[in-house]
């Protein structure tokens, strides 16, 4: 348990439907991100946060998307109009803003298994 | 695009060194290197990191060629709770996400 909550752990969502997530970071940490990885494949950025604001958004992070951290604690990830190939686990983590090096310590969350039918 | 190449795969004795090799030829001066690993089904877990020295902490070491071009991390006593994916990542300087490639499947033999 690295300290990174994530709920619901899973999903499953009818085409056309919206999600959300909920991701609740370890408290001390000013950094959070979001990563989407699919089957056999690494982890891949979506977005981050600094406290409160959503500082970088990849290109995988289409306009159906939207990610919040309403007061620097926990974050919530939206999906809209769920497609087949938004099925994905989603994952969380956090790190301290504490130089360089310890923004790539970033601590992950369990995911939650999204599946699109 | 990933700036490490990795073994797709790799098998380790129980109870021997895991020696998990990542070539970074093109890194640059600023630029760290990370490891994670990944046991099934669960969010990627970090290990370690360094910018020039070896590293060693509870989980492993990390060894840096001189020339920085390539690194190994080395599980001393590979158990089977080690079977995973073993992620190499050299994150560029201000960036603040990580990328993750496809890594090295690493599988603890008993």
């Amino acid at each position: 348990d690295t300290g990174v909550s994530q709920d619901p752990r899973h999903k499953i969502t009818k085409r056309g439907q919206n999600v959300t997530f909920r991701c609740d970071p370890i408290s001390e940490h000013n950094r959070l991100y979001w990563y989407r990885q699919t089957l056999g494949q690494g982890p891949e950025f979506l977005t981050y946060f600094q406290n409160e604001a959503q500082l970088e958004k990849s290109r995988l992070l289409s306009d159906r998307f939207s990610a919040e951290r309403p007061k620097g604690s926990f974050s919530t990830l939206e999906i809209q109009r769920t497609e087949q190939g938004d099925s994905a686990m989603y994952l969380c983590a956090s790190s301290r803003l504490a130089g360089l090096a310890g923004v790539g310590e970033q601590y992950f969350g369990p995911g939650t298994r999204l599946t699109v039918t | 695009d990933a700036k490490t190449t990795q073994p797709t795969s790799m098998d380790c004795a129980e109870g021997r060194a895991a020696n998990l090799p990542c070539n970074h030829s093109t890194i640059s001066g600023n630029e760290y290197v990370y490891w994670y690993r990944q046991i099934h089904s669960q969010g990627p877990q970090y290990i370690i990191h360094g910018l020039k020295n070896n590293e060693t902490n509870e989980m492993a070491s990390l060894i840096i060629t001189e020339d920085r071009k390539s690194s190994t991390l080395i599980l001393p006593h590979a158990t089977l709770r080690d079977t995973a994916v073993y992620y190499c990542i050299v994150r560029e300087a201000g960036a603040n996400n990580l990328f993750f490639g496809t890594g090295t499947r690493l599988t603890v033999i008993p």
